[in-house]
């Protein structure tokens, strides 16, 4: 049972405009959503979360966005820039119980 | 400098032995985790703790054990009965205690069987 989709394998994206990733979810219980970037080889890396009290969350170019109603969050990125090019992973905690449950991920390219 | 400390990198065995992978972390959290990573799954969890002398099963711990006898460490040990042990595997750890706060990982341990 997949509790976090993320249902776009990967994104192309030119250097410039905007990216944006998806992420459903479906259990709503989960009240803390986070996006990590990864790189081959290397651990994920936290870029920006936002709690389920709220429905936007800004750091410089990411905003992740929070549907509850729709179980839904996205991340955009803008200008996206090549540096940007990983794979992201979404991720939903119940405070309850600390699990991060994580998506499958989504690889970005940023095309130069 | 704080941080979550996996080794090795990379490591081999061969088919039918034991290994345990090591997790060290110095940011004094109480939750550890052990996550896996195989291509187009995603970070799956293995095994996590909330606090010293307790574990729980996450979603793939048959073939898997722990063992949280300090805060700071958190070894997995990757046995014979699992069936598909070669993967990417990610320590990471958190503050619990309800805070809504990110996990922090370590660089990951690449298993190889052969």
């Amino acid at each position: 049972d997949q509790q976090v989709k993320q249902n776009s394998p990967s994104l192309s994206v030119q250097e410039g405009r905007i990216s944006i990733l998806n992420c459903d979810y479906t259990n709503s219980m989960f009240d803390y959503f986070l996006w990590y970037k990864k790189y081959p080889a290397e651990g994920p890396t936290f870029l920006i979360s936002i709690s389920s009290i709220k429905d936007k969350n800004e750091d410089g170019r990411f905003t992740v966005f929070l549907n509850k109603s729709a179980k839904h969050l996205s991340l955009h990125i803008v200008p996206s820039q090549p540096g940007d090019s990983a794979v992201y992973f979404c991720a939903a905690l119940h405070s309850g119980t600390y699990k991060y449950i994580f998506g499958t991920g989504t690889r970005l390219k940023v095309l130069a | 400098d704080g941080g979550i400390t996996q080794s090795p990198k990379y490591l081999f065995r061969k088919e039918g032995q034991n290994v345990t992978l090591s997790c060290e972390q110095n940011l004094n959290h109480d939750a550890m985790y052990w996550y896996r990573q195989d291509p187009g799954q995603g970070l799956r969890l293995i095994y996590y703790s909330q606090i010293v002398n307790d574990f729980q099963k996450g979603d793939i711990a048959e073939g898997y054990s722990v063992s949280r006898e300090k805060k700071e460490s958190f070894p997995l040990t990757v046995t014979s009965a699992q069936k598909n042990p070669t993967a990417f595997y990610l320590c990471a750890s958190s503050i619990a205690g309800g805070a809504n706060t990110e996990a922090f990982f370590g660089q990951g341990t690449r298993l190889t069987v052969v």
